[in-house]
């Protein structure tokens, strides 16, 4: 089945700086890659997805991109604020109608 | 639109007793989804449910279990409760199982 993997566990930045959270998946059928934001004791909910006949997406101060050779892709926010401040998931779905697997998520930490 | 609605919100049971949680999706979606969150293994995927039918397992044991109704509302059992099936245990969502999976605000299982 699917593995996918996420780096880092933690990511500590200054508000306006950018990060940077990369995943790596295991499935070269995989088609989908969405991304879900997690405030503590809320919701896992989903910020932005991208799929395989694509290399990158942007919504405002976020970015996906799609490395299909190297099966990894990877969530960018610019310009930091401390609402940024969650869990960030990634998920890789192969073709047909399988389920989407998750990494372990990447802890983001903004400070003022 | 409503949300995804999962009940109860908390959950307090004892080791070897069993238990029920519901989902509610959102309106015309037919896919139902499980997952277990646990601090150290991120989101697991226990089961999904497409037009009353299992479509996809995970590898969870067999006290776990599912079902789906004509209505598209889900429900999971976990039967014989041990210690390690506290968790945070959440649905989602989505119109076939593709794409746009939205989650619910989950079920907190605390066993004791």
């Amino acid at each position: 089945g699917e593995n996918v993997e996420q780096h880092p566990s933690t990511l500590s930045v200054q508000e306006g700086d950018s990060a940077v959270i990369k995943c790596t998946y295991s499935d070269s059928a995989s088609n989908y890659f969405p991304w879900y934001k997690q405030e503590l004791g809320k919701r896992p909910q989903l910020i932005i997805d991208i799929r395989s006949n694509v290399g990158e997406k942007k919504d405002q101060r976020i970015a996906v991109t799609l490395n299909k050779t190297a099966k990894h892709f990877s969530l960018h926010i610019t310009e930091t604020q401390p609402e940024d401040s969650a869990v960030y998931f990634c998920a890789a779905r192969n073709s047909g109608y399988s389920t989407l697997t998750f990494g372990k998520g990447t802890m983001l930490l903004v400070s003022p | 639109k409503a949300g995804v609605t999962q009940t109860p919100r908390y959950l307090i049971k004892t080791r070897g007793q069993q238990v029920t949680l519901s989902c509610s999706p959102i309106s015309g979606h037919r896919s139902v989804s499980w997952y277990q969150q646990t601090p150290g293994q991120g989101l697991q995927f226990l089961f999904e449910y497409f037009s009353e039918t299992q479509r996809n397992k995970g590898n969870f044991p067999g006290r776990f279990s599912g079902r789906q109704f004509s209505n598209s509302r889900s429900e999971m059992n976990v039967s014989t409760l041990e210690l390690g099936d506290s968790a945070l245990y959440l649905c989602a969502s989505s119109l076939m199982g593709d794409y746009g999976y939205t989650f619910g605000s989950g079920t907190r299982l605390t066993v004791v």
